[in-house]
């Protein structure tokens, strides 16, 4: 069974400082997603990760994929409120398209 | 832009009673998948179909069913609703296998059951 773990869960950090989100998984994939989500919202779509060392930018928003170390990693630079959220990682399956979430990192960003 | 649309926004139901929650997707995704999440405990996945009239049992399928009789649509179902399925469901679509699945979330049902 592909498990799915995210640390911190809570993150509180000053602006402009900056912080990396941890996503470690079970087994073997190389097919990792990241998402965004606001408090009462939907999941937004941040970074998909296709390949082993691929790594995607997007503004202050940064992530990696290790698929040896089975870890993603999502780097925060310059922190701005803005990006207050919760932030999940998704693994999928090698052997199918169902996508097993971590817990989630909420990151409060404070002035 | 893919718009996925959940039936309802908020739901509150009573004990016992039949819940239909509904998915309708407009980008021809082959994938669908309903989710609940819990704070703590992240998203986790119900059931999942790869196509119209198959289905599979995700992780925690137990008191809900589902049905796909046209490739836009994927309803959830509560047979007998109870206070523990009392949650935030989601549904997802996404494209089949190759380069990935991207899925695609709706906007959320945030069912309350008394």
């Amino acid at each position: 069974e592909l498990k799915v773990e995210q640390n911190p869960l809570f993150l509180s950090m000053q602006e402009g400082k900056n912080y990396t989100i941890y996503c470690n998984y079970s087994t073997t994939s190389d097919r990792l997603y990241w998402y965004r989500q606001d408090p009462g919202k939907s999941l937004e779509s941040l970074f998909v990760l296709l390949s082993n060392g691929a790594v995607k930018q997007e503004g202050r928003l940064m992530a990696s994929l290790d698929t040896k170390a089975r870890l993603s990693t999502l780097h925060i630079t310059a922190a701005v409120h803005d990006l207050s959220a919760t932030y999940f990682c998704a693994v999928e399956e090698t052997s199918g398209s169902r996508l097993t979430f971590g817990e989630g990192t909420q990151l409060t960003v404070n002035p | 832009d893919v718009k996925v649309t959940q039936s309802s926004r908020y739901l509150v139901k009573r004990t016992g009673e039949k819940v239909f929650l509904e998915c309708v997707q407009d980008m021809d995704h082959e994938n669908m998948f309903w989710y609940r999440q819990d704070p703590g405990l992240g998203l986790r996945l119900i059931y999942f179909s790869y196509d119209v009239k198959m289905k599979e049992k995700g992780d925690i399928p137990e008191g809900y069913s589902v049905s796909r009789e046209k490739k836009e649509r994927f309803s959830l179902i509560l047979e007998s609703a109870s206070t523990n399925q009392t949650s935030m469901y989601l549904c997802a679509t996404g494209w089949a296998g190759g380069f990935g699945t991207e899925a695609f979330f709706g906007q959320g049902t945030r069912l309350t059951v008394v």
